[in-house]
């Protein structure tokens, strides 16, 4: 099975500009979840979705947002950027409908540079 | 709050010096703990799931026990090949199937 995939691998923006990044994830698989990973901060949540749904959110801006589609791809975008939004953005994939805790699958990220 | 802490930040072995990481967890009703390994510029690579205090998992040179309260990752006769950060993660209370909290992590580095 094809693992987890990112698009673009690199971006790089200039504040207040807005960004969209995609993800595609592992065939099966229904939910899609978003990270964010700095230096300072590490990994942190950011959302999650099933089914077309948010179903979970991180503590993190209106800014950031997102969506899924029928497919289960998942796009993540960011609004008027700001230096601090630069970051290693991961998404995971899980199957979504387990009774206990999934194992969720990391793409390879996608590394945005906000200038 | 819910948290994961792992320690130490960085280790450096020598090939062969065996070790342990450690991951310290508070979280209410553990549903799961996860160990990830991150090599630069990738994302991370799950490792093992433990689910109860007790649990063993093995794979290859690297072994995870879970107790109560942490997680340890033990590395025998690691390999330089081994170098990478290692992450251990647990769900929130409450917390939905796509949602992990992460700690910091331990940059491991293995010299020859």
């Amino acid at each position: 099975k094809a693992g987890v995939t990112q698009t673009p691998r690199y971006l790089i923006k200039t504040r207040g500009q807005q960004v969209t990044l995609s993800c595609s994830p592992i065939s099966g698989h229904r939910s899609v979840s978003w990270y964010q990973q700095t230096p300072g901060q590490g990994l942190q949540f950011l959302f999650e979705y099933f089914s077309e749904t948010q179903r979970n959110k991180g503590n993190f801006p209106g800014r950031f947002s997102g969506r899924q589609f029928s497919n289960s791809r998942s796009e993540m975008n960011v609004s008027t950027l700001e230096l601090g939004d630069s970051a290693l953005y991961l998404c995971a994939s899980s199957p979504g409908q387990g009774t206990v805790q999934e194992t969720q699958y990391f793409g390879p990220g996608t590394r945005l540079l906000v200038l | 709050e819910d948290q994961v802490t792992q320690s130490p930040e960085a280790l450096r072995l020598q090939e062969g010096e065996s070790s342990s990481l450690n991951c310290s967890y508070t979280v209410s009703g553990l549903r799961g703990l996860f160990w990830y390994r991150q090599d630069p510029g990738k994302g991370p690579e799950f490792l093992f799931t433990l689910y109860s205090a007790g649990e063993e998992k093995e794979k290859e040179r690297l072994k995870a026990t879970l107790t109560k309260k942490e997680s340890f990752l033990h590395i025998t006769a690691p390999k330089p090949e081994d170098s990478a950060t290692y992450l251990c993660a647990v769900p929130p209370y409450g917390g939905s199937q796509g949602n992990l909290i992460f700690g910091k992590g331990t940059k491991l580095s293995v010299k020859p």
